[in-house]
C-alpha cells in the first residue's frame, strides 16, 4: 500500500494567491482528517471527513479556508486568498473508523507551505 | 490551559540510555491514548496505543498510563539513533477528535 500520499510537497507563494492541497487517502479508509502543524501551536485539526461528507469543520481558521472530498480516494484542501501567517506544514490522514475501536490516523508526508 | 501538556525537551541522550517521555491531560473522557512518532520531514507514525491504565511493551518501548494522575510515560530502553525523531502524544475520547501535545524532540548520540 502506499499509504497517504499529498501533493505537492512544497509550495511557495506570495500573499493574496490561491493555494490547492491535495490529498489521496489510504484506499479502503472512509475517514479523512486535514491538520495543520506549526511550532507556536502544534497539530491542529482543521476538518473532519467521514464517508466523504464534512462533519466538524470548526477548526478550518476562516472563510479564506475550504476543503472538498468528491469521492472517496481525492480531497482538496484551498486556501484564498494566502496570507503569510498561512504557512505551515499542512497534514492529511486517513483512517478506517469503526465503532468500538481505537481509531489509527496514516499521516501522509505534509505540504510545507510557505506564503511570501 | 491545554487539556494535553507534554514535556517540551528537547532531549539529547546517549545510544543505550533509556528516554522517558511525558504528558499530562485535564479531560478525564480520554479513552485511548497514543504515542505518535515523526521523523524530520515526515508525517507522524502511530507507534503504540493503550486504553487501560497499567504497562504496555512492544519491544524496547514501554507505554504507562496512569488514569488516576491523569499522566501517561513512553519509555524507550537500548536507545539507538535510529530513535531520533519528535515524539507525541495523543489523546481520544469518544469521539473522532484526537488531542495531540505539543511534542518532545529526542536525539539518541551515537
Amino acid at each position: 500500500d502506499a499509504g497517504v500520499i499529498q501533493s505537492p510537497r512544497h509550495e511557495v507563494t506570495e500573499m493574496g494567491q490561491e493555494v490547492t492541497l491535495r490529498c489521496k487517502p489510504i484506499s479502503g479508509h472512509n475517514s479523512l482528517f486535514w491538520y495543520r502543524q506549526t511550532m507556536m501551536r502544534g497539530l491542529e485539526l482543521l476538518i473532519y471527513f467521514n464517508n466523504n461528507v464534512p462533519i466538524d469543520d470548526s477548526g478550518m481558521p476562516e472563510d479564506r479556508f475550504s476543503a472538498k472530498m468528491p469521492n472517496a480516494s481525492f480531497s482538496t484542501l484551498k486556501i484564498q486568498p494566502s496570507e503569510p501567517r498561512d504557512s505551515a506544514v499542512y497534514f492529511c490522514a486517513s483512517s478506517l473508523r469503526r465503532t468500538g475501536g481505537v481509531e489509527k490516523l496514516f499521516f501522509g508526508s505534509g505540504t510545507q507551505l510557505s506564503v511570501l | 490551559q491545554k487539556e494535553v501538556e507534554q514535556d517540551p525537551g528537547p532531549l539529547s541522550v546517549p545510544e543505550g540510555a533509556i528516554v522517558s517521555l511525558n504528558c499530562t491531560y485535564s479531560n478525564s473522557a480520554f479513552q485511548y491514548f497514543m504515542w505518535y512518532r515523526q521523523y524530520s520531514r515526515k508525517g507522524p507514525e502511530l507507534l503504540m496505543y493503550t486504553y487501560s491504565s497499567g504497562n504496555k511493551e512492544d519491544g524496547r518501548f514501554t507505554a504507562q498510563v496512569d488514569k488516576s494522575s491523569k499522566y501517561i510515560s513512553l519509555f524507550i530502553r537500548d536507545s539507538q539513533p535510529s530513535d531520533s525523531a519528535t515524539y507525541l502524544c495523543a489523546m481520544i475520547s469518544n469521539d473522532y477528535k484526537l488531542s495531540f501535545g505539543a511534542g518532545t524532540t529526542v536525539t539518541v548520540r551515537a
